[in-house]
């Protein structure tokens, strides 16, 4: 199985200041058909996960442009360019190269 | 909208059974792969069981393998979780997840279910 490790597994940010989390993966995610596939989900408190990057770097439906990613292999990395307060959560890098799929262990993002 | 609406969760006896539901809209439902993933109380996430969109192939992960069986009827728009010789580790709350493809590798878990709580104990 492909472990997916996180890092750090929490912070803490003042609004409008800047946030990355780092993930790394046992294994390259690159496909022959030339597609990195590393995705990034956010569960907000009480919510259920939400998609917000897939493909590394490609922002999904209605995810605000302050969020970013960026990476390529085994090393990615998502950052949140000005933190807001809607922005608290889990966020969670997932592979979905193979089977089974596996997530990182978690960054829980809270507001100082 | 594509939504996804699960059901069926509760409380059951250590080596009891259960099925899961979830309910799709929105969306063509043969399409696209789906999936089962768990969180247990205060955990993270993990991934359970798939199924492509024909419903033609299966998988599981070994957590599970052997005792839940992934299944998905078309007609309904409805994908199952038939879940046996329960363990008080499969204590969760369960989530279905739609993929972007019909495919369950190379495709991503965009629209997520709200989850139904499934509690083993005696």
């Amino acid at each position: 199985d492909i472990v997916m490790t996180q890092t750090p597994l929490s912070v803490s940010v003042t609004p409008g200041q800047p946030a990355s989390i780092s993930c790394k993966s046992s294994q390259s995610l690159l496909h022959s058909d030339g597609k990195t596939y590393l995705y990034w989900c956010l569960q907000k408190p009480g919510q259920s996960p939400q998609l917000l990057i897939y493909e590394v770097s490609s922002r999904f439906s209605g995810v605000p442009d302050r969020f970013s990613g960026s990476g390529s292999g085994t090393d990615f990395t998502l950052k949140i360019s000005r933190v807001e307060a809607e922005d608290v959560g889990i966020y969670y890098c997932i592979q979905g190269i193979h089977l089974p799929v596996t997530f990182g262990q978690g960054t829980r993002l809270e507001i100082k | 909208e594509e939504q996804l609406l699960e059901s069926g969760g509760g409380l059951v006896q250590p080596g009891g059974s259960l099925r899961l539901s979830c309910a799709a809209s929105g969306f063509t439902f043969s399409s696209y792969g789906m999936s089962w993933v768990r969180q247990a109380p205060g955990k993270g996430l993990e991934w359970v069981s798939a199924i492509t969109g024909s419903g033609g192939s299966t998988y599981y992960a070994d957590s599970v393998k052997g005792r839940f069986t992934v299944s998905r009827d078309n007609s309904k728009n409805t994908l199952y979780l038939q879940m046996n010789s329960l363990r008080a580790e499969d204590t969760a709350v369960y989530y279905c997840a739609k993929f972007t493809g019909t495919t369950v590798t190379r495709n991503y878990m965009d629209v997520w279910g709200n989850g139904t709580t499934v509690t083993v104990s005696s």
